[in-house]
């Protein structure tokens, strides 16, 4: 079975800060591995994602994240953070032998402080 | 290209009452998934449809929800008789792949539904 695990429901960070977003899995496959991103009134929108190959993921609006096996850890950083960044942010996992089913964890609000 | 399109986008009804939401995926995507969102909680997995197909319908919470997709085409999603514990946000995600397939789902921007 898979489960993600979202660390801190609200995250606050200062415009120009690093921004880290916690995302722990747990799957008994090799997981596929995705960050999706919900800005106000809008609908989830794809990030990044890791199935295969390098293990650190570039995505849009200068995010990335780095898949960690030995700590099943998908963790999601931006060097700089933007007004425009403040959104809640979903990991979500998708283990290679299910029907497609996707894992969503509970979501990590963040807050751009300027 | 027109995304994923949800209506309403939000509902308030009584409980007791039947409330239907809408979907239409992307076209040419034959895979369309409903997942629901509670307050503060994960985004949940209801079911799958493959064309009009139900694929995995483990999801469901009970059976005053019933969701069809008559077609292959859009497809609906109907609460009756509506309890309290129904209120959150229904998504609807679409993609062109299915099985051991990469391919990420495309969503809509879900529809609210408050009980009363």
């Amino acid at each position: 079975a898979q489960s993600v695990t979202q660390l801190g429901s609200h995250v606050s960070v200062s415009e120009g800060a690093l921004v880290l977003l916690r995302c722990n899995y747990s799957s008994s496959v090799p997981p596929y591995l995705f960050w999706y991103v919900q800005y106000p009134n809008q609908g989830l929108q794809l990030l990044l994602k890791y199935t295969t190959g390098a293990t650190l993921v570039k995505g849009i609006n200068g995010f990335e994240a780095e898949f960690k096996k030995s700590e099943t850890s998908f963790h999601l950083t931006k060097p700089s953070a933007h007004m425009s960044d403040a959104a809640e942010y979903f990991c979500a996992v998708r283990g290679t032998n299910t029907g497609n089913q996707f894992y969503f964890g509970t979501g990590t609000s963040l807050t751009v402080i300027p | 290209e027109a995304g994923v399109t949800q209506f309403p986008s939000h509902s308030v009804i009584e409980k007791g009452q039947t409330v239907t939401l809408r979907c239409d995926p992307i076209s040419g995507h034959d895979n369309l998934y409903w997942y629901r969102r509670v307050m503060g909680k994960e985004i949940k997995f209801l079911l799958h449809f493959v064309k009009e197909s139900k694929q995995d319908e483990s999801g469901m919470p009970n059976n005053r929800f019933l969701a069809e997709r008559t077609g292959g085409t859009y497809s609906t999603l109907k609460v009756q008789p509506a309890e309290l514990e129904d209120s959150g946000v229904y998504f609807c995600a679409s993609s062109q792949y299915s099985g051991a397939s990469t391919g990420e789902l495309f969503f809509g921007e879900g529809s609210r539904l408050t009980v009363l």
